[in-house]
């Protein structure tokens, strides 16, 4: 099953614009990622978050996590018409960090 | 170069036909797993090994199998028990904290 939720399902917005995605999850986790994947690609991983961390930056990325909330945010600021892409949270549950689960992603469009 | 490598990226199936996706690592990850994507879709976990000779299922492994003979290699094959095979598969493998993607191999029936 999965656990991650990301809102919105898709997003549209204009090149220098932020843009920002939310994720849900289930339960408790050990870290939660966030990972890009270009139509039709596979995934590249962009940022870890872990369970006692509350923000994180890298580049023009800014991640925060709520665990109190469950959830977990990405903003992308000044955004690129190449960072069109699908975006997902994965988080790896503290009873098992063996495996990812994957949530159903944010399809970004940024016009030029 | 370190990383995954999934072949073919294209792959057609018969009706009842057994194929097999390949996925190869040299990053020396003792943990791989193979995810299918569904158009709009998110990931799907299909099995999982976190040693040499041993894998467990994930939340969608029937109609599929797998080996772990080697470190390196990690292939599935979906047999003509899955009746619903169209999809985007990708290979992952990590270390623990990074994980790492293959291409994708996309499975049609013909």
């Amino acid at each position: 099953s999965q656990q991650g939720e990301e809102d919105p399902q898709a997003l549209s917005i204009q090149e220098g614009e932020n843009a920002t995605m939310n994720c849900s999850y289930k339960t408790s986790i050990n870290n939660l990622q966030w990972y890009r994947q270009n139509s039709g690609r596979g995934l590249v991983h962009l940022i870890l978050i872990r369970s006692n961390e509350r923000e994180k930056h890298s580049g023009r990325l800014r991640v925060t996590l709520d665990t109190s909330k469950k959830s977990s945010s990405l903003l992308i600021t000044a955004s690129r018409a190449a960072d069109t892409a699908s975006y997902f949270c994965a988080t790896a549950a503290s009873y098992n960090t063996d495996k990812l689960i994957f949530g159903t992603g944010t399809r970004l469009q940024v016009f030029p | 170069d370190g990383g995954i490598t999934q072949s073919p990226k294209y792959l057609f199936r018969k009706e009842g036909q057994n194929v097999t996706l390949s996925c190869e690592q040299n990053l020396n990850h003792d943990a791989m797993y193979w995810y299918r994507q569904d158009p709009g879709q998110g990931l799907r976990l299909i099995y999982y090994s976190q040693i040499v000779n041993d894998f467990q299922k994930g939340d969608i492994a029937e109609g599929y199998s797998v080996s772990r003979e080697k470190k390196e290699s990690f292939p599935l094959t979906v047999t003509s028990a899955q009746k619903n095979p169209t999809a985007f598969y990708l290979c992952a493998s990590s270390s623990g904290l990074g994980w790492y993607f293959g291409a994708g191999t996309r499975l049609s029936v013909l």
